[in-house]
């Protein structure tokens, strides 16, 4: 299985600062026939199911704000939340769909101070 | 707008099988458009893929689950459900029914809101 760890477990930032998380993968999930990276994003509010935010890496879904943003390619990725909302605060979790089984990480704490 | 829907026990005895059932909406089982699939999360731990069912009635599952798991759609009902057998304290989770991007490669674009099931005696 691919093995997908985030950083950090879990943050608290301001309202309107940047939050920064970040999911590393135990191999590549870089497709070189299509130069797409197979990860993905999710939100998860508190008592709510996972939300997609991100798929190729760094595509929004739609309807998802443009304070989100993701980046990174092959093993190493990046998802960035600027101007904290207090909406904000959730667990995110990075999933991979390269291969098979789907695995994410154990997700990202994100709370306001 | 697709509407998932968990149903099911919400206490399963440990040796015993779980099963559930999610009701689709907004959204055609029978299209080859999608995989349906099960995730679950145990209290306040992290995401597992259990494995999904397509229209054709082929299925993929997890390796680590797939001795356990049997999955099935029924298209007249509009539905497809989740079978575990043997169950352990270990398998306590809320599972999640859930829709799949064949064209995006699997990406989970739907979630139902979720079922608590506890294994306990």
């Amino acid at each position: 299985d691919i093995v997908m760890t985030q950083s950090p477990d879990s943050l608290a930032l301001s309202l309107g600062e940047r939050a920064t998380i970040t999911c590393k993968s135990s191999q590549t999930i870089l497709y070189r026939f299509n130069n797409k990276s197979y990860l993905a994003w999710y939100q998860q509010r508190p008592g709510q199911p996972p939300k997609l935010l991100i798929y190729w890496a760094s595509t929004r879904e739609s309807g998802v704000p443009d304070r989100f943003s993701g980046s990174g390619s092959g093993t190493d990725f990046t998802l960035t939340i600027n101007d904290l909302q207090a909406e904000d605060v959730a667990v995110y979790f990075c999933q991979q769909y390269y291969g098979s089984p789907r695995t994410f990480g154990q997700g990202t704490k994100l709370e306001i101070k | 707008q697709v509407h998932l829907q968990e149903s099911g026990p919400g206490l399963v005895k440990p040796s015993e099988t779980l099963s559930l059932t999610c009701a689709v909406s907004g959204s055609s089982v029978r299209s080859g458009r999608f995989y349906w699939s099960w995730i679950r999360q145990p209290p306040g731990k992290g995401l597992e893929w259990i494995g999904y069912v397509f229209y054709t009635g082929s299925n993929t599952y997890n390796p680590s689950l797939k001795s356990r798991v049997s999955m099935s759609l029924d298209t007249s009902k509009k539905e497809f459900s989740l079978n575990l057998t043997s169950v352990t304290a270990a398998d306590t989770a809320v599972y999640y029914c859930a829709r799949e991007s064949v064209s995006l490669a699997g990406i989970v674009d739907s979630w139902g809101q979720g079922i608590l099931v506890t294994v306990s005696s």
